[in-house]
């Protein structure tokens, strides 16, 4: 069955430092891969998307992905991270069942605290 | 960002009543789908819809409706709430696997 694995439940960071955060999916095809942040209080913003072509994609607000067949991983970087970065981040994969082609199952997700 | 709205945005109701989230949008997407979120388990798929009048469930629909009369439109019911439905829902809308899903604000659901 279709999985996402998020190994990092919270993770600290100081302000200027780079981040990484971790997932990992299990998923037989070619998966599309996405990651999510959500603010306190606030709905889940695409942050980018990896269906085919360059491993390494682009996102908003400096964040960036890496597509890893070999590890089953899809990793988020950031090379500064900025106080407005806390909040929390969800990996998915998308999946085709029924009639929808655009299911997505999540990771559970990991909270991301900035210090000064 | 995509054209979404809930509402209510919260809402506190007694358990045995029946509650109905709707969920807008302005995008013309085809597919729409409702969400609840819960600490530790993350989102889960509570049910979909690919088009007016098709819909299919989700990994957590039991106690759960819904409806898609127009596009624009995907109601959520729950035909008797209980405390275990006190949750936060989100509505998402998307125009295929490739593209991703949009998120509207949520609604706070709060069953007592």
């Amino acid at each position: 069955a279709q999985s996402v694995t998020q190994p990092d439940i919270h993770i600290t960071v100081s302000e200027g430092a780079s981040l990484e955060l971790r997932c990992n999916y299990s998923y037989g095809a070619t998966p599309y891969l996405f990651w999510y942040v959500q603010s306190p209080g606030q709905g889940l913003q695409l942050l980018l998307k990896y269906f085919s072509g360059d491993t390494l994609v682009q996102g908003i607000k400096g964040f960036e992905a890496e597509f890893k067949r070999s590890q089953s991983s899809f990793n988020l970087r950031k090379p500064s991270v900025h106080w407005s970065d806390a909040a929390e981040y969800f990996c998915a994969v998308g999946v085709n069942y029924g009639g929808s082609q655009g299911n997505l199952i999540f990771g559970k997700g990991t909270k991301l605290s900035v210090k000064p | 960002d995509a054209g979404i709205t809930q509402s209510p945005r919260h809402k506190v109701t007694e358990t045995g009543t029946p509650v109905t989230l709707r969920c807008h949008q302005t995008e013309n997407h085809r597919y729409m789908y409702w969400y609840r979120q819960d600490p530790g388990h993350g989102l889960r798929l509570i049910h979909y819809s690919y088009g007016v009048k098709d819909t299919d469930k989700g990994e957590v629909s039991d106690g759960y409706s819904v409806s898609r009369s127009k596009t624009e439109d995907f109601l959520l019911t729950l035909e008797s709430a209980t405390s275990s439905q006190t949750s936060v829902y989100f509505c998402a809308i998307s125009e295929g696997a490739k593209t991703g899903q949009y998120f509207g604000p949520g609604t706070r659901l709060t069953v007592t």
